[in-house]
């Protein structure tokens, strides 16, 4: 069965950027039968979706965080990136990584990984 | 402020059913058959129940469904348990510009 764990810094300061890790296990980013994307959920609030990547290195990023947000994949780890930059408190959030099957419009987030909380401060 | 409106809590007694709303517009829920919904417990992954407004991935109970009416999904527990007790999220494709929208999600408190 797929996993999928996050990693990074759990503290960020303001204006800085903000890196995380996504490394997939029970499956091959590779496959090419699945999309990878990233979410948010800031404290006390509901889900944002941020972006997503395919194996090719091929992305498509919320319009709203269109300017700070690069993901990016590293096949040969079987994991990928986000990085958001100039963040502020407003980025303070729990990150979460997740799977979309092909083709990616019409499937749901099928796994997820547990999140990880990323507090802006400084 | 979420782009779906969910009621912030729900509550239910063991065996009873509850239904959680999901409130969207003619962007998202409403044009779209493509709604699905996440139930996430404290310190856990979200959990994928309810896709394509009403179809279950394998191994989810049939005590969950899901059903739409125009802009607004439901989500449908019934037979209530008590490892039901969790937070639950509504998720919408919204187009090929904005993608995916999601709700403020639910707390479903098991009485």
């Amino acid at each position: 069965q797929v996993q999928l764990q996050e990693s990074g810094p759990g503290l960020v300061k303001p204006s800085q950027t903000l890196s995380l890790t996504c490394t997939v296990s029970g499956g091959s980013i590779s496959s090419g039968d699945y999309y990878w994307s990233w979410i948010r959920q800031p404290p006390g609030k509901g889900l944002e979706w941020i972006g997503y990547i395919y194996y090719s290195g091929s992305t498509y990023y919320n319009p709203s965080l269109k300017s700070r947000v690069t993901i990016s994949v590293d096949t040969s780890k079987n994991q990928f990136s986000l990085k958001l930059s100039s963040v502020t408190a407003a980025d303070t959030a729990v990150y979460y990584c997740a799977r979309v099957p092909v083709p990616i419009v019409v499937s749901p987030f099928d796994y997820w990984g547990q999140g990880t909380l990323v507090t802006v401060s400084s | 402020q979420s782009a779906l409106t969910q009621p912030r809590s729900v509550s239910g007694s063991p065996g009873q059913s509850v239904t959680i709303s999901c409130t969207g517009t003619s962007s998202d829920v409403g044009g779209y058959n493509y709604v699905s919904w996440y139930q996430q417990h404290p310190g856990k992954a979200p959990k994928l129940m309810i896709y394509d407004v009403s179809k279950r991935p394998s191994g989810v109970p049939d005590r969950f469904s899901g059903s739409k009416s125009g802009n607004t999904a439901s989500l449908t527990i019934s037979g209530l348990q008590a490892e039901d007790e969790a937070d639950y999220y509504c998720c919408s494709y919204a187009g090929s510009y904005t993608v995916w929208v999601f709700g403020g999600g639910t707390k479903l408190t098991v009485l």
